[in-house]
């Protein structure tokens, strides 16, 4: 098993261009998360899917859309990018409301 | 909402030596809190994590703690190596369909050989 994959791991982009970030999970889990990451604030949740066809905001979800394709799949666009959503972006899957598994991350630079 | 507090954000023990890390958190109804640990470059890993019915948890050199009557809870590593340095993150939740974990801020730690 592969566990929680995430393209692309690293990425550019310029102010207002957009881009997807993709995750895919092979355990079958219902529930599937992205989370920020951003020093000294630790992993703030921007939306989470407790099952496919369901999504819904977390902590930090302005500027963001998610996409729950299928239960495998969970993408996560930014439509117009900002300096502000330079960070690390981790895609997250779990059975139900239990241990996460997390995927190895996107580092996102936006200039 | 649920608010949870992490310290120290850094530490450094010689190796061999004990690490502590607290969190405190503000919801009375949260019931599981979870541990993880993140080497460099890597995703968060869950190490170990405790519910509310229970007070203390150990797996070989880790162990967690929990007080529900002060809301906070503790990961103790004994015996630290150097392949214990990276960043420690507690969280809490309720463990319903409607609450999802919150993290703390995270803990550095280092442990020298």
């Amino acid at each position: 098993n592969a566990g929680v994959t995430q393209t692309p791991k690293f990425q550019v982009l310029k102010t207002g261009q957009s881009m997807t970030l993709q995750c895919a999970q092979d355990m079958n889990h219902n529930s599937m998360y992205w989370y920020r990451q951003d020093p000294g604030m630790g992993l703030r949740l921007i939306y989470y899917s407790a099952s496919e066809g369901t999504t819904d905001k977390g902590e930090v979800p302005n500027g963001y859309n998610v996409s729950r394709l299928n239960k495998r799949e969970f993408s996560l666009r930014l439509e117009s990018a900002a300096p502000s959503q330079t960070s690390v972006y981790f895609c997250a899957s779990s059975r139900a409301t239990d241990e996460q598994y997390f995927g190895p991350g996107t580092r996102l630079t936006v200039t | 909402g649920e608010n949870v507090e992490q310290h120290p954000s850094t530490l450094s023990v010689q190796e061999g030596d004990s690490a502590v890390i607290k969190c405190t958190y503000s919801d009375s109804a949260s019931n599981y809190f979870p541990w993880y640990k993140q080497e460099l470059g890597k995703g968060p890993q869950l190490i170990i994590d405790i519910r509310s019915n229970v007070g203390e948890k150990k797996d070989q050199r880790i162990a967690v703690t929990l007080n529900k009557t002060a809301k906070h809870f503790s990961l103790h590593i004994t015996e630290t190596q150097p392949e214990d340095s990276a960043v420690y993150f507690c969280a809490a939740s309720r463990r319903s369909n409607t609450d999802k974990l919150i993290f703390g801020t995270g803990t550095r730690l280092q442990v020298f050989p």
